[in-house]
């Protein structure tokens, strides 16, 4: 079946630094890859997406690229801010007996330190 | 645009009560979900409808039922209440059409059982 498997947080860093979360997924097909952010309190919300092999998807200054090869689609951003502290989902999207069902790997909560 | 909305946001209930969570999307999606949160779980998917009359289990049915007698509306149903269903619930939905569509969640119900 499918999976995803992400690095263990927190991860903590301070203001400015860069940042990388992990992203190795499993999947039979040929799925499309997503990361989720939720901050405190909150649901979870789409922050970026990519649906083949070697596109890569932005947004907010974040970036992750799908990587067939290695089964990989791992975050990073080039300066963080103490606003980015949150838990990060990463996700993938298999068709599975004809529906596609979503697979979310464990979440990677980062704290950013002013 | 409301998006997913869900009621309640909190709930405290004893051993064996039961109680229904409230769903409800106004973005016309064919796809609606219910997952649980547990910490440093990720997200179980519990139950998911792919239309208004069709509904299936995903990976933790087991204490909940669902129907989807609307396009909108997803209520998820706890029959006899137990310590294991404390959790945070979320309810999402989706386009669905070609797994690319990213799932748009609601604010969740924190639910305690005593």
């Amino acid at each position: 079946g499918n999976s995803v498997t992400q690095m263990e947080g927190p991860v903590t860093l301070s203001e400015e630094a860069f940042l990388t979360i992990n992203c190795t997924y499993t999947a039979t097909g040929y799925p499309s890859l997503f990361w989720y952010v939720q901050y405190p309190g909150e649901g979870l919300q789409l922050l970026l997406k990519a649906t083949k092999a070697d596109d890569k998807g932005s947004n907010k200054g974040f970036e992750a690229t799908y990587r067939k090869e290695t089964t990989s689609f791992h975050l990073e951003k080039g300066s963080v801010q103490v606003s980015d502290s949150a838990v990060y989902f990463c996700a993938l999207s298999d068709q599975s007996g004809g529906s596609y069902i979503p697979t979310f790997g464990r979440g990677t909560s980062l704290i950013v330190h002013p | 645009n409301a998006g997913v909305t869900q009621t309640p946001k909190f709930r405290i209930l004893k051993i064996g009560q039961s109680m229904t969570l409230q769903c409800t999307q106004d973005m016309n999606h064919n796809y609606m979900y219910w997952y649980r949160q547990d910490p440093g779980m990720g997200l179980k998917l519990i139950y998911y409808s792919v239309g208004a009359g069709i509904t299936d289990k995903g990976e933790v049915p087991n204490g909940y039922n669902v129907s989807r007698s609307t396009t909108e509306d997803f209520p998820l149903r706890l029959e006899l209440a137990a310590p294991s269903q404390t959790s945070v619930y979320f309810c999402a939905s989706s386009y669905g059409q070609g797994g690319s569509s990213p799932l748009h969640f609601g604010n969740g119900t924190r639910l305690t059982v005593t």
